[in-house]
């Protein structure tokens, strides 16, 4: 089965605090691909990060960063100084080949509130 | 470049009334996607086209859901009659194409549609 499984449901922080969101997957599959989607209270799921199950590398984008793990089936995204401008929902999802074409599963998404 | 375009934002209607949603996708995006999501859970697929046909219906509960995607473009999402269990948020996504296995490209989401039924 394919499933993307978030844990945290709500963390709050303070602003420049570092955070990380937990994501763990299961496939059985070997080519497959993650995304982190980031969906702020207006409601638009704005698109943060894919990485194919063949690249392992770390990355790092500003302040956010990836940490994707096969051995542990986890790919964690960090936020380096949090912002208030990063409260948001943020959403992990699996994106695999179901023998037709592929398909999006996404986990339940954790809420990030940043304070002052 | 224009992002996924839907309307209407927000809908109110009373149950057993019929209500449309419309989407028009990046421009040169093939593959059109409906996702609804309900509060406190991620997005999920009910319907998948590619141009104008719909390849991914699985999970369009067809009884009272229908959807169109005339002339590979633009597309609406119909709920008749609408029920309780219907309130929740209808996001519309776009990609470039589906290459299946061997690669996936990225799915862009338009704003959404907050639907409440009475």
């Amino acid at each position: 089965a394919q499933k993307v499984t978030q844990a945290q449901t709500e963390i709050s922080v303070v602003e420049k605090e570092d955070v990380t969101l937990d994501c763990v997957y299961e496939t059985r599959d070997t080519t497959y691909y993650l995304f982190w989607y980031k969906q702020p209270p207006s409601g638009e799921l704005v698109f943060l990060i894919r990485r194919n199950s063949f690249d392992e590398q770390n990355e790092i984008s500003g302040r956010y960063s990836w940490n994707f793990q096969k051995s542990t089936s986890s790919f964690n995204f960090t936020i380096t100084a949090s912002q208030v401008v990063d409260s948001a929902v943020y959403f992990c999802a699996l994106s695999y080949y179901t023998g037709t074409a592929s398909k999006l599963t996404f986990g339940t998404g954790t809420r990030l509130q940043v304070t002052l | 470049e224009a992002g996924v375009v839907q309307s209407p934002r927000y809908k109110i209607i009373e149950k057993k009334q019929p209500v449309a949603f419309w989407c028009n996708p990046i421009s040169g995006h093939n593959t059109l996607y409906w996702y609804r999501q309900n509060l406190g859970q991620g997005p999920e697929l009910l319907i998948r086209y590619e141009n104008e046909e719909a390849v991914d219906d699985s999970q369009l509960p067809k009884d009272r859901f229908s959807a169109e995607r005339l002339k590979g473009v633009d597309s609406t999402l119909k709920i008749q009659p609408a029920e309780l269990g219907d309130s929740a948020v209808y996001l519309c996504a776009s990609s470039l194409e589906d290459r299946g296995a061997y690669s996936t490209d990225t799915q862009y989401f338009g704003p959404g549609t907050r639907l409440t039924v009475l």
